[in-house]
C-alpha cells in the first residue's frame, strides 16, 4: 500500500459527460501529481500540484481541470468527456525539497466512457 | 513527444535468466532515473532509481547501468522469477521545482517458470 488513495476505483459514464476524481495524498506529501495512463501512449503527465498551488502541466487538455485543496487533498475534473478520454488515472505523490522526491502512486481510477 | 524510449515492449525470459531493458533519453536536463513496476491493477511502484553521478546501482536482484555520455540507462533483473512478470517502466525526473517524472513506453515482461 503506498498510501495514496484514489476514489473511485472505477467509473463508467456516457461520452458528454462530466466527472471528478480524487486524490488523498500520502501523510506530509505536499506535491499532488495526476498522470493518464493509456494503451496507445503509455502514462502521460497531466498536471501536478504543490501545496495548494499549480506548479507544472503537461499534456492536459483544455477540458481537464484539476485543483489541490488546503488539506492537501486533490481532484481532477475531466468534462465534455470523449471516447478516447476512456484510460487509467493515476495519482502520485511526493514531498518536495532535499533529495527525497520520490513519488509513490496511486491504485487508480479506470475511468471507461461510453 | 517522447523524451525517454524503452525497449523492448515485451519480454520472455525463462525462470533464472537475466532480464534486460534499455531507456534512452534525449534531454539533458534529468536529474534522477527511477524504474517503476506495475502489476495489472495497481499502479506502478518505485523499484530502484540512479542518479547521474553514478554508473551502476544494485539492490538484491536489481541493478540499473547507467551511461551519462550515451544518455543510456538498463535495468537487469537477475535470477528472473515468475513473480517479477509485470510492466516495467524508466522513468526520468526533470530538474528544477516541478519534478514530474516522464516515463517510457514500459516493457511488458513475462517469466516463464
Amino acid at each position: 500500500d503506498s498510501g495514496v488513495t484514489q476514489t473511485p476505483k472505477h467509473l463508467i459514464t456516457a461520452t458528454g459527460q462530466r466527472v471528478t476524481l480524487r486524490c488523498s495524498p500520502r501523510s506530509g506529501d505536499l506535491s499532488v501529481y495526476w498522470y493518464q495512463q493509456s494503451l496507445d501512449q503509455g502514462l502521460q503527465f497531466l498536471i501536478q500540484y504543490y501545496n495548494g498551488e499549480e506548479r507544472a502541466k503537461g499534456n492536459i487538455l483544455e477540458r481537464f481541470s484539476a485543483q489541490q485543496f488546503p488539506d492537501l487533498h486533490s481532484e481532477l475534473n475531466l468534462s465534455s468527456l470523449e471516447l478516447g478520454d476512456s484510460a487509467l488515472y493515476f495519482c502520485a505523490s511526493s514531498v518536495l525539497g532535499g533529495g527525497n522526491t520520490e513519488a509513490f502512486f496511486g491504485q487508480g481510477t479506470r475511468l471507461t466512457v461510453v | 513527444q517522447q523524451q525517454v524510449k524503452q525497449s523492448p515492449q515485451s519480454l520472455i525470459v525463462q525462470k533464472g535468466g537475466i532480464s534486460i531493458i534499455n531507456c534512452a533519453y534525449e534531454n539533458t536536463a534529468f536529474d534522477y532515473f527511477p524504474w517503476y513496476q506495475q502489476f495489472p491493477g495497481k499502479g506502478p511502484a518505485l523499484l530502484i532509481a540512479i542518479r547521474p553521478d553514478v554508473s551502476e546501482k544494485k539492490e538484491g536482484r536489481f541493478t540499473i547501468s547507467f551511461n551519462k555520455s550515451a544518455k543510456q540507462f538498463s535495468l537487469h533483473i537477475m535470477d528472473s522469477q515468475p513473480g517479477d512478470s509485470a510492466t516495467y517502466f524508466c522513468a526520468a525526473r526533470t530538474l528544477g521545482s516541478a519534478r514530474q517524472l516522464t516515463f517510457g513506453s514500459g516493457t511488458q515482461l513475462t517469466v516463464l517458470p
